[in-house]
């Protein structure tokens, strides 16, 4: 089953609002968790590392002002977009590593749909 | 900086056709090397993976054979099915990154698998 959350799976909002994605880790803690951004047909591109206890660190090219990361516990981060457009309409997923014998696999939250109007 | 190129899709086949999914990447050291899928609806899951050249990784069939000569990491099955029709990601993890560090993505391949 899925280890890794993500609420909401979609969200509408309006230009100048802002909106929350939240990203939980299900059965296990996560002290690192990365949000990505996907456009239709397109890669993964990293946003962020969100570290808990400390301040995110967001990939050149990247808007800490406008991506606010929190990592408030070992199980969650959020993502909030502030003062969305419709360029911010995307596809933005997470995923956190877990440990699994000598290693870690990264699993990956199902994704939340975001479009601005 | 670290990059990952695949080929572009959509790749369409019949099912029992054998599937290539080309992958080569530009990477300081040694990275590990990763193959996700993406099912429609759902997230990410780690296919297979070889974290050192010559490994083989394999998974549900597919194959991949980390190649440092060639810097590539291509996907390989002998006989597809409609249920493989997905979205391949490859993906790499660079040497100086720890176990929980970041992935660098390819473009994505999407594979449709025919009856």
């Amino acid at each position: 089953g899925a280890v890794v959350s993500q609420h909401p799976s979609w969200v509408i909002c309006k230009s100048g609002t802002s909106v929350k994605i939240e990203c939980r880790s299900l059965d296990f803690q996560a002290t690192t968790m990365f949000w990505y951004r996907q456009f239709p047909k397109q890669s993964l591109m990293l946003m962020a590392t969100s570290n808990e206890g400390s301040k995110a660190t967001y990939e050149q090219g990247v808007e800490k002002d406008k991506f606010l990361i929190n990592h408030a516990s070992l199980t969650l981060s959020t993502l909030t977009v502030t003062s969305a457009h419709p360029e911010d309409s995307s596809f933005y997923i997470c995923s956190a590593p877990r440990a699994g014998g000598s290693s870690y696999e990264q699993y990956f939250g199902p994704g939340t749909r975001l479009t601005v109007t | 900086g670290d990059s990952v190129t695949q080929m572009e899709g959509p790749v369409t086949l019949s099912e029992e056709a054998f599937l290539t999914i080309n992958c080569t990447y530009t990477a300081t050291g040694y990275p590990s090397l990763f193959w996700y899928v993406q099912y429609p609806g759902e997230g990410l899951q780690l296919l297979l993976k070889a974290t050192k050249a010559d490994d083989k990784g394999s998974n549900k069939g597919f194959e991949a054979t980390y190649r440092k000569e060639t810097t590539s990491f291509h996907l390989e099955k002998g006989s597809v099915q409609v249920s493989d029709s997905a979205v391949y990601f490859c993906a790499l993890r660079g040497r100086g990154s720890s176990n929980t560090g970041k992935l660098i993505f390819g473009q994505g391949t999407t594979l449709q698998v025919k009856p």
